[in-house]
C-alpha cells in the first residue's frame, strides 16, 4: 500500500463554519506534512510532524489547527477562514533515509464563501 | 539560502516532439534531487529522483541527470505523449530526518494531437 488518502476531496465552508481535513498513510512513514496550493503555484509548506510532534509551524495563522492523533493519521482543523483560504491542501508522508522523497495525497479542494 | 529556477512555461510540443524543461538549483550542500508532475485536478506524484551528482534518474521515458558542476538537473523525453500535458515541479532537499523541500515555480507542458 503506498497511498496517501485525503478526504473530503472537495469541501465548501463559510467564514463562520468549523471543518476537517483527514489524511491517513499506511506506509510506516514517521513524518507527515500539510502543504497550501494556490491555482499556478508550487506547494507551500504548512506543518510538519515527524514522529507526531510538530516540527514544524511556518507561521500559519492559528485559523489552521494541526492533529497528529497517531503515526498513520493527520488532520487539518479550520475555523474562520477567510476566502483567500481557499485551495488545493495536499498532504504528504516521508520515511527517515529515503533522501526526502515526499508522498503526496490527491488532495482537498477547499472553498471559502 | 536554497532555491530552485525552473524555465517558465507554458511549454507547448506536438506529440512525439523531444522535451527538455530547464532546472538549476543554488544550494548549501549537496541536496537530493527531484521531479514531481500534477495532473490536471490531482496531487503531485514523484517522477524521478537523484541522490548524488552524476546520477540519472528515470521513470515513464523521462530522464534527468544530477549535474553538480552546473547545479542543474534538466527533464528530458524523446517523444512526447498527449498524456504527458501537465504540471512539472523541479524540487531539492538537503535535510536528513523529515524532508524540507524546496520547490521551483513549476512548468506547464501542454501537448497537441
Amino acid at each position: 500500500d503506498t497511498e496517501v488518502t485525503q478526504t473530503p476531496k472537495h469541501l465548501v465552508m463559510g467564514m463562520t463554519n468549523k471543518k476537517s481535513l483527514k489524511c491517513e498513510q499506511h506506509m510506516g512513514h514517521r513524518a507527515m506534512y500539510w502543504y497550501k496550493q494556490k491555482a499556478k503555484k508550487p506547494p507551500e509548506l504548512m506543518f510538519v510532524y515527524s514522529y507526531e510532534k510538530l516540527s514544524i509551524n511556518e507561521s500559519v495563522p492559528s485559523r489552521f489547527s494541526p492533529e497528529c492523533p497517531n503515526s498513520s493519521l493527520l488532520n487539518l482543523h479550520l475555523h474562520a477562514l477567510q476566502p483567500e483560504d481557499s485551495a488545493l491542501y495536499l498532504c504528504a508522508s516521508s520515511q527517515e533515509g529515503q533522501h526526502g522523497e515526499l508522498f503526496f495525497g490527491e488532495g482537498s479542494r477547499l472553498t471559502v464563501l | 539560502g536554497n532555491s530552485v529556477t525552473q524555465m517558465e512555461g507554458p511549454v507547448t510540443l506536438s506529440e512525439e516532439a523531444f522535451l527538455t524543461i530547464n532546472c538549476t538549483y543554488t544550494a548549501t550542500g549537496y541536496p537530493s534531487l527531484f521531479w514531481y508532475v500534477q495532473y490536471p485536478g490531482e496531487g503531485l506524484q514523484l517522477l524521478l529522483k537523484a541522490t548524488k551528482a552524476d546520477d540519472k534518474g528515470s521513470n515513464k521515458g523521462f530522464e534527468a541527470t544530477y549535474r553538480k558542476e552546473t547545479t542543474s538537473f534538466h527533464l528530458e523525453k524523446g517523444s512526447v505523449q498527449v498524456s504527458d500535458s501537465a504540471v512539472y515541479f523541479c524540487a531539492l532537499n538537503l535535510r536528513s530526518g523529515y524532508s524540507t523541500l524546496t520547490f521551483g515555480k513549476g512548468t506547464m507542458l501542454l501537448v497537441s494531437p
